[in-house]
């Protein structure tokens, strides 16, 4: 178990679906992010959100919609998505600026199937 | 391109002998170095992390930081068969006034029993 809670932990959805996938934490981080991880691959950072506002954007495509309702959630919305979107999709969430060292700590993830 | 290098392995030690992983860097900017173990299917669970030249020893793990030689390794001691997973490196810089970490590829341990 972890502090930074993801549900669903799984989903499996059609292209033509739409999805949330959710994320929280009571630690108290101002900092919260959303990656994606293929199988054998290291997870690439899609958003990061610092102080409830979108911080950084790493080109993800328009079907992935990040949003920060508050300091303790992050959510990722998901519309006509692609198999090749199949993964596992996870957040995090750190201490942020101006303490560069703080780590990141993870959820558990959701894992994503497209049909 | 910044990366963060790791030799994919898998590294096979023996039970009770020290695995050492290594991980190399090409951001000189880089400030904080992260060590995550992530088992099949799992998400990634921190180890230790280091920002200071030099050695940090916690239980059965030492971090190693080289900023010169833009180099990180992790020694586990007394390695264990519940060691065995992939060991992912993770580095954080400032880039455009913003904090990103960028992993490695992450090494496959295995701990023979």
């Amino acid at each position: 178990d972890t502090e930074v809670t993801q549900t669903p932990k799984h989903l499996v959805m059609g292209m033509t679906n739409k999805k949330s996938l959710k994320c929280e934490q009571h630690m108290g981080h101002r900092a919260m992010y959303w990656y994606k991880q293929k199988a054998k691959k290291p997870p690439e950072l899609m958003f990061v959100y610092s102080y409830e506002k979108l911080s950084i954007n790493e080109s993800v495509p328009s079907r992935f919609s990040p949003e920060c309702p508050n300091s303790s959630l992050l959510n990722l919305h998901l519309h006509a998505l692609q198999p090749e979107d199949s993964a596992l999709y996870l957040c995090a969430s750190s201490q942020d600026h101006p303490n560069l060292n703080q780590p990141q700590h993870f959820g558990d993830g959701t894992r994503l199937s497209i049909l | 391109q910044k990366e963060v290098e790791q030799n994919s392995g898998p590294l096979s030690v023996p039970e009770g002998a020290i695995a050492s992983l290594n991980c190399t860097y090409s951001d000189r900017g880089s400030q904080s170095f992260f060590w995550y173990r992530q088992y099949s299917g799992k998400s990634p669970e921190l180890i230790m992390f280091i920002y200071s030249n030099g050695d940090k020893e916690d239980g059965r793990f030492t971090a190693q930081l080289n900023k010169a030689s833009q180099y990180v390794s992790l020694l586990i001691r007394d390695s264990q068969p519940s060691d065995s997973a992939t060991y992912l490196c993770a580095v954080k810089a400032e880039s455009g006034g913003y904090q990103k970490v960028t992993f490695g590829t992450g090494t496959k341990l295995q701990v023979i029993p």
